[in-house]
């Protein structure tokens, strides 16, 4: 299963709503996973499980999906949101997207 | 805190050897599946080897099979990549991450560079 991100890179203004995509070529139900990942950092789980936000992760941060479509939303960007987002199913395998590029205007 | 340190990285020739090892802190380590991902700017994010509770069950992506190893060892809190035959593709920073499928957290990544 390939996973393929959309936008490669983005660029938003502060407090702008984004939308990171993420599309599987065949199924993976809800075994989708969401990371944020800042220069010189490990990634950081935001969502599992498609929907479900990890621990001590804001609100802003949503997910949504199943299947072979899969949103990443931050409903209220702030500077410090700006990272690599990464997608990666574990349906089976475990498969990384290439990522999104998140720019703060 | 739950914690997560890498190390046994470094610069190595094609061909060569290097054991890289993961140390846990702050939660029940014998509990956990524990997972190997790399990352490279030719490859992106790749997951290399998992490791179940026990080491009774291991996974490894087809590029490493024969060539590397997982391992754990309970006592020590540890997990451990003994890394063989190796070459130039895997070059990367290793990370190793809590869990099985996915991984929360990892630890900060330790640079294996192959080269001549």
């Amino acid at each position: 299963t390939v996973m393929t991100q959309s936008p490669a890179t983005l660029s938003v203004s502060p407090g702008e709503r984004v939308t990171l995509a993420c599309r599987a070529s065949q199924s993976v139900s809800n075994r989708l996973v969401w990371y944020q990942q800042k220069p010189g950092q490990a990634p950081r789980v935001l969502i599992y499980g498609a929907s479900t936000r990890a621990t001590g992760i804001p609100a802003r941060f949503s997910g949504s999906g199943s299947g072979t479509q899969f949103t990443l939303t931050i409903s209220s960007l702030q500077s410090e949101d700006s990272a690599v987002y990464y997608c990666q199913h574990y349906d089976n395998w475990i498969i990384f997207g290439q990522g999104t590029r998140l720019e703060i205007k | 805190e739950v914690q997560l340190v890498e190390s046994g990285g470094g610069l190595v020739q094609p061909g060569g050897s290097l054991r890289l090892s993961c140390a846990a802190s702050g939660f029940t380590f014998r509990s956990y599946w524990m997972t190997w991902v790399r990352q490279s700017s030719e490859k992106g994010l790749e997951w290399v080897a998992n490791i179940n509770q026990d080491g009774s069950d291991k996974n490894y992506v087809d590029s490493v099979k024969g060539r590397f190893t997982v391992s754990r060892d309970n006592a020590k809190n540890s997990i451990y990549l003994q890394m063989n035959s190796l070459r130039v593709d895997d070059t990367a920073v290793y990370y190793c991450g809590r869990g099985g499928e996915w991984f929360d957290p990892w630890g900060q990544g330790t640079l294996v560079t192959v080269s001549s």
